[in-house]
C-alpha cells in the first residue's frame, strides 16, 4: 500500500519567496494534520483536517502561513512571504477514525 | 491543554541489553491513545506501539512494551534485545479519544546502541 506521499523532499529557497509543500494521504483516510519539526520547539501541529475540512488552525504561526485541502486525496501548505525563521522539517500525516496516524517522509525546507 | 514530557534527552544501551524510556503526560480527558514514535536519522516517523487508556493490559508489540500507569500518568517503553537498528530519536505522543485529534508530542529521546 502506497504511504503518505509528501513533495518535495528538500526545498531550498531565498527569504521572501513562495514555498508550496504538498501532500498526499492514504487512501480511504478522512483526516490530515499538518506538522512542523524544529530543534526549539519539537514537533507541533499547526492544522488538520476532517473531511476536507479545516479543523483547528491554532497552530498555524501567522497570516503567512495557508492550507488547502481541495478534495480526499491532495492538500497543499503555504508559505508567502518564506522567512529564515520557517526553516524546518515539514510533515502530513494521515488517518481514518480512531487509527494512527502515519506520516509521510517529511519535507526539509531552507530558507536563505 | 494536553502536555507529555520526555525527561531523558539521551540514552544509551549495549546491544542485546534492555532499556527503558521514560514518558509522562497531562490530560484532563478521560479516555485517550498514548503513542510511541521512532524517528530514525532518515527522519521517518514510524510508529512503534499503541495504547488505548480504557485498557489495563500494556501493549507488546515484539520486543517493544509499555508500562502504562493511568494514575500515575506515566507510558514507559521497554526494548528488549536491542539492537543496532533501534538507534533513533523515540517521541511518547498523545492523542484525546474526542474532540481534537491531533498529536501531542513530547521532545523526544535519542537512543544510541553500542555494539
Amino acid at each position: 500500500d502506497a504511504g503518505v506521499i509528501q513533495s518535495p523532499r528538500h526545498e531550498v529557497t531565498e527569504m521572501g519567496q513562495e514555498v508550496t509543500l504538498r501532500c498526499k494521504p492514504i487512501s480511504g483516510h478522512n483526516s490530515l494534520f499538518w506538522y512542523r519539526q524544529t530543534m526549539m520547539r519539537g514537533l507541533e501541529l499547526l492544522i488538520y483536517f476532517n473531511n476536507n475540512v479545516p479543523i483547528d488552525d491554532s497552530g498555524m504561526p501567522e497570516d503567512r502561513f495557508s492550507a488547502k485541502m481541495p478534495n480526499a486525496s491532495f492538500s497543499t501548505l503555504k508559505i508567502q512571504p518564506s522567512e529564515p525563521r520557517d526553516s524546518a522539517v515539514y510533515f502530513c500525516a494521515s488517518s481514518l477514525g480512531n487509527q494512527p496516524q502515519h506520516f509521510g517522509d517529511g519535507t526539509r525546507l531552507s530558507i536563505l | 491543554a494536553q502536555t507529555v514530557t520526555q525527561s531523558q534527552p539521551e540514552m544509551s544501551v549495549q546491544e542485546a541489553e534492555t532499556v527503558t524510556l521514560s514518558c509522562t503526560y497531562d490530560t484532563s480527558e478521560s479516555d485517550y491513545y498514548l503513542f510511541w514514535y521512532k524517528q530514525p536519522p532518515s527522519r521517518q516517523m514510524i510508529l512503534v506501539i499503541r495504547q488505548e487508556a480504557y485498557k489495563q493490559q500494556n501493549a507488546t508489540e515484539n520486543r517493544f512494551s509499555v508500562n502504562f500507569q493511568k494514575a500515575a500518568k506515566s507510558f514507559s517503553l521497554k526494548i528488549s534485545d536491542s539492537q543496532l537498528g533501534d538507534a533513533a530519536m523515540y517521541f511518547c505522543a498523545l492523542r484525546g479519544e474526542r474532540g481534537a485529534q491531533k498529536l501531542v508530542f513530547g521532545q523526544g529521546t535519542r537512543l544510541t546502541i553500542n555494539p
